[in-house]
């Protein structure tokens, strides 16, 4: 069964641009969630996808948003990149069940110059 | 809501030494509760977890975490690590009120750095 995959794995831009990002969730998970990754920070979340919609948010300004397509993929877009967005965006898929396991791909590492 | 602290950022161990990595966690309610490792550049892979039953859990490559509900802790042991363990550990509660993984919750993380 293959993992969660992600791409890009590494990405450069500017200030000012946007990007997008991709997460193909494991075959059968349904929720895919996204979280940010700083070294001051540590680990955040951003927000989770089930079934197309968004269940529930982070605290992040409406810069990130993301969507979820009917076959499960979801992708996340940040506008206007600022050098703090600078960071491992990590995307995990779960199944439907109260432990909220997560399965994490390797993330797209962005560099906001 | 619940939390999670890990005590310590870093924990600096001998190879072939035996090491802990503290996790407490704040909750109400039962709790669903994981170990997960990122090494250098990839994501978070999930270490061991306990959901119910026997609360010593085993992983694969030598870790063990032990559920305390009276002191609330899931610390992480190892009795002889190795440089390959060099990684990042977090810990991390579910109350699993709140379905799938929007209820998750992280620590901060600790770097444990295996010296030889």
């Amino acid at each position: 069964k293959a993992g969660v995959t992600q791409t890009p794995r590494y990405l450069i831009k500017t200030r000012g641009q946007q990007v997008t990002l991709s997460c193909s969730p494991i075959s059968g998970h349904r929720s895919v969630s996204w979280y940010q990754q700083t070294p001051g920070q540590g680990l955040q979340f951003l927000f989770e996808y089930f079934s197309e919609t968004q269940r529930n948010k982070g605290n992040f300004p409406g810069r990130f948003s993301g969507r979820q397509f009917s076959n499960s993929r979801s992708e996340m877009n940040v506008s206007t990149l600022e050098l703090g967005d600078s960071a491992l965006y990590l995307c995990a898929s779960s199944l439907e069940q109260p432990s909220g396991e997560l399965f994490f791909g390797e993330g797209s590492r962005l560099t906001v110059l | 809501a619940q939390s999670v602290t890990q005590l310590d950022s870093q924990v600096p161990v001998f190879e072939e030494a035996p090491v802990e990595l503290r996790c407490n966690y704040s909750s109400s309610v039962s709790v669903y509760l994981f170990w997960y490792v990122q090494y250098p550049n990839q994501g978070l892979q999930l270490l061991l977890k306990y959901l119910s039953g026997s609360t010593l859990v085993e992983s694969i490559n030598g870790f063990e975490a032990e559920f305390n509900k009276s002191q609330t802790s899931f610390h992480l042991r190892k009795p002889s690590v190795h440089i390959s363990d060099t990684a990042e550990y977090f810990c991390a509660v579910n109350t699993g009120l709140g379905g799938g993984a929007d209820g998750l919750t992280f620590g901060k993380g600790t770097h444990l750095i295996i010296q030889p």
